[in-house]
């Protein structure tokens, strides 16, 4: 079965911190999103990479930064924590070009920063 | 960039009846409409998609319309079940691949027993 893992499903962190996202999927897929999802604002796209080592901004990039070392992990990272980024981040990847065009996502991970 | 956007914010409605969810898009190019269903400590599930060059597709319950002219489209739930309570969102893309997917506000269902 298709899955997609963040490893961490709560987070509370300090204004200032820096905080590591972990995403990583099992089904070689080549996309990778990172969104933001607020009540009434539906899921927003940070970034998203194409190919390892490979990133491209979003709708709302600011204040964020990604990491694609390897073809199965994503990682989202906020350089200073700040309380406006208190949310839940859902990671998803998609087959790519030619493949079965179902985006997965992970269950998300609910961040609260104080 | 796409707008889509998603009515209404919540639905509330008896089991066995009816539920339509609507949203409209901005972008003319869009040819790709899926809906996900989102419960409670879990990522969003793709349900149902729609593309441009077909007006109506049905899986079971579940059904989806597409005006292309009026870029609005539609999800409808038959006979609603409880494990139908949920939060819908409605996304569209200009890439035909699932990529690049502006999503709705989102639905919160509730299908009370």
């Amino acid at each position: 079965d298709v899955k997609v893992t963040q490893s961490s499903r709560y987070l509370v962190k300090r204004t200032g911190e820096k905080v590591f996202l972990e995403c990583v999927q099992d089904m070689d897929h080549e996309n990778m999103f990172w969104y933001r999802q607020d009540p009434g604002l539906g899921l927003r796209l940070i970034y998203f990479s194409y190919d390892v080592k490979m990133k491209e901004k979003g709708d709302i990039p600011e204040g964020y930064s990604v990491s694609r070392e390897k073809k199965e992990r994503f990682s989202l990272i906020l350089e200073s924590a700040s309380t406006n980024q208190t949310s839940m981040y859902l990671c998803a990847s998609i087959q790519g070009a030619g493949g079965a065009n179902v985006l997965t996502f992970g269950a998300g991970s609910r961040l609260t920063v104080l | 960039g796409e707008n889509v956007e998603q009515h209404p914010s919540t639905l509330s409605v008896q089991e066995g009846d009816s539920a339509v969810i609507k949203c409209t898009y901005s972008d003319s190019a869009s040819n790709y409409f899926p809906w996900y269903k989102q419960e409670l400590g879990k990522g969003p599930q793709l349900i149902i998609d729609i593309r441009s060059n077909v007006g109506e597709k049905k899986d079971q319950r579940i059904a989806v319309t597409l005006n292309k002219t009026a870029k609005h489209f539609s999800l409808h739930i038959t006979e609603t079940q409880p494990e139908d309570s949920a939060v819908y969102f409605c996304a569209a893309s200009k890439d035909n691949a699932g990529n690049m997917l502006t999503f709705g506000g989102g639905t919160r269902l509730m299908v009370k027993p």
